[in-house]
């Protein structure tokens, strides 16, 4: 049961490139999220699927993109980096299709990937 | 919409010694909170929560916090902490219920515990 894995750990891109960052869950999580943490910020919602089919915009979206492939995966995409993008981007996951009310709310963290746009 | 103060980037503390978190939040709706802890280099793990019945709740690693309705605050505590409870500790809140914003969590902008020997 290895939780939320994230890739790559480490990235780091020019101007313009584009890039994926992957994440997983094992835990048969309905809901995923990905955030960005910025110093002395805390962290920033910037996508989030509340179940397989369906993605919102979080606090902080412009310049990303989102795919939810099916209940495991939840993909973030940045079609063009930006400086401003340098950031450690976490993946989150919450909610099991047989607990209750009281495990809904926890959401378990990825290592994170850490992004330098040059 | 919700928002999350700690009101201490930064608490140095001596090994042993007790120390106390600072959080209030301010929402127009009935909330859920948290407090996460990073250690360097990791993502967030789950401290406690508080999420319904009595005000004070223990978590993991000797912490617990007091929810305090009318003052809005969640301040974290430890009565005596450790070299390893070096990290940065985050204070989050989700609304209650179903609806749009379910399960969406607003944090704080983190609080750096260093404990000296």
């Amino acid at each position: 049961n290895a939780g939320v894995t994230q890739t790559p750990k480490f990235q780091v891109l020019k101007t313009g490139q584009s890039m994926t960052l992957q994440c997983a869950q094992d835990m048969n999580h309905n809901s995923m999220y990905w955030y960005r943490q910025d110093p002395g910020m805390g962290l920033r919602l910037i996508y989030y699927s509340a179940s397989e089919g369906t993605t919102d915009k979080g606090e902080v979206p412009n310049g990303y993109n989102v795919s939810r492939l099916n209940k495991r995966e939840f993909s973030l995409r940045l079609e063009s980096a930006a400086p401003s993008q340098t950031s450690v981007y976490f993946c989150a996951s919450s909610g099991g299709r047989t607990s209750g009310a009281t495990s809904q709310e926890t959401q378990y963290f990825g290592p994170g990937t850490r992004l330098l746009v040059l | 919409a919700q928002s999350v103060t700690q009101l201490d980037s930064q608490v140095p503390v001596f090994e042993e010694a007790p120390v106390e978190l600072r959080c209030n939040y301010s929402s127009s709706v009935s909330v859920y909170l948290f407090w996460y802890v990073q250690y360097p280099n990791q993502g967030l793990q789950l401290l406690l929560k508080y999420l319904s019945g009595s005000t004070l709740v223990k978590g993991i690693n000797g912490f617990e916090a007091e929810f305090n309705k009318s003052q809005t605050s969640f301040h974290l505590r430890k009565p005596s902490v450790h070299i390893s409870d070096t990290a940065e500790y985050f204070c989050a809140v989700s609304r209650r219920g179903r609806g749009t914003s379910y399960g969406k969590l607003t944090f704080g902008q983190g609080t750096i515990l260093t404990v000296h020997p």
